[in-house]
């Protein structure tokens, strides 16, 4: 089965700095994977997505690395605000697969 | 432009009980995926549908069933509750086959006492 995990459960950063969150997923055949952006009571929203021919993308404010050398996922927010507190999912999809799996989330608290 | 649109937003069952879960696909989307997030946890996939026909499964009981009528909406089924089925029950819509703009509803929240 497929196993995405996230290396830090909770993470608490100073309104301006930036964050880093983390994600291992065990599956090389993964060939694209998505950042979620979960806030309590609503569905996951889509942050930022890379496919595995790319290392680095960048969105507004977000930048995703990936490293399929040691199976590594990291999302990086930049001058984090407090609209960002939430929980974060890296998700992964295989090649053959029409699903996403999971990481179990890391919750981001940004202190004013 | 309505997003994905999931009913009831919140349920409470009895243990034994079966329930329905219903979603609506972003307009233009043609393909339905459910997955249950348990507290404190990632979303799991269930099943996807398209074109009204099972497409996958995830690791779910038969327990699970679920529907798609020919306006792409959908409806998940679960019978013989039981309490480790509390979750928010996610239904996520894509189009075709593709899942760049795989986007999500806000859930309902199944509680089973």
């Amino acid at each position: 089965g497929e196993s995405v995990g996230l290396h830090l459960p909770t993470l608490s950063v100073q309104e301006g700095d930036n964050s880093i969150i983390n994600c291992a997923y065990s599956n090389s055949a993964s060939d694209y994977f998505i950042w979620y952006k979960q806030e309590s009571g609503k569905g996951p929203q889509f942050i930022i997505d890379i496919r595995s021919n790319m290392d680095k993308r960048q969105g507004q404010r977000v930048t995703v690395l990936l490293n399929k050398t040691v199976k590594h996922l990291s999302l990086q927010i930049a001058a984090t605000q407090p609209g960002d507190s939430a929980v974060y999912f890296c998700a992964e999809k295989s090649g053959t697969g029409n699903q996403f799996y999971f990481g179990t989330g890391t919750s981001l608290t940004v202190i004013p | 432009d309505a997003g994905v649109t999931q009913s009831p937003t919140h349920l409470i069952k009895t243990r034994g009980q079966q329930v329905t879960l219903r979603c609506s696909p972003k307009s233009g989307h043609d393909t339905v995926s459910w997955y249950q997030q348990a507290l404190g946890q990632g979303p799991q996939f269930i099943f996807q549908y398209y074109e009204e026909e099972e497409r996958q499964r995830g690791n779910f009981p038969d327990r699970f069933s679920g529907h798609q009528f020919p306006n792409y909406s959908s409806e998940l089924n679960v019978n013989a509750l039981l309490l480790g089925d509390s979750a928010l029950y996610l239904c996520a819509s894509s189009a075709g086959t593709a899942l760049y703009g795989y986007t999500f509803g806000s859930g309902t929240r199944l509680t089973v006492v």
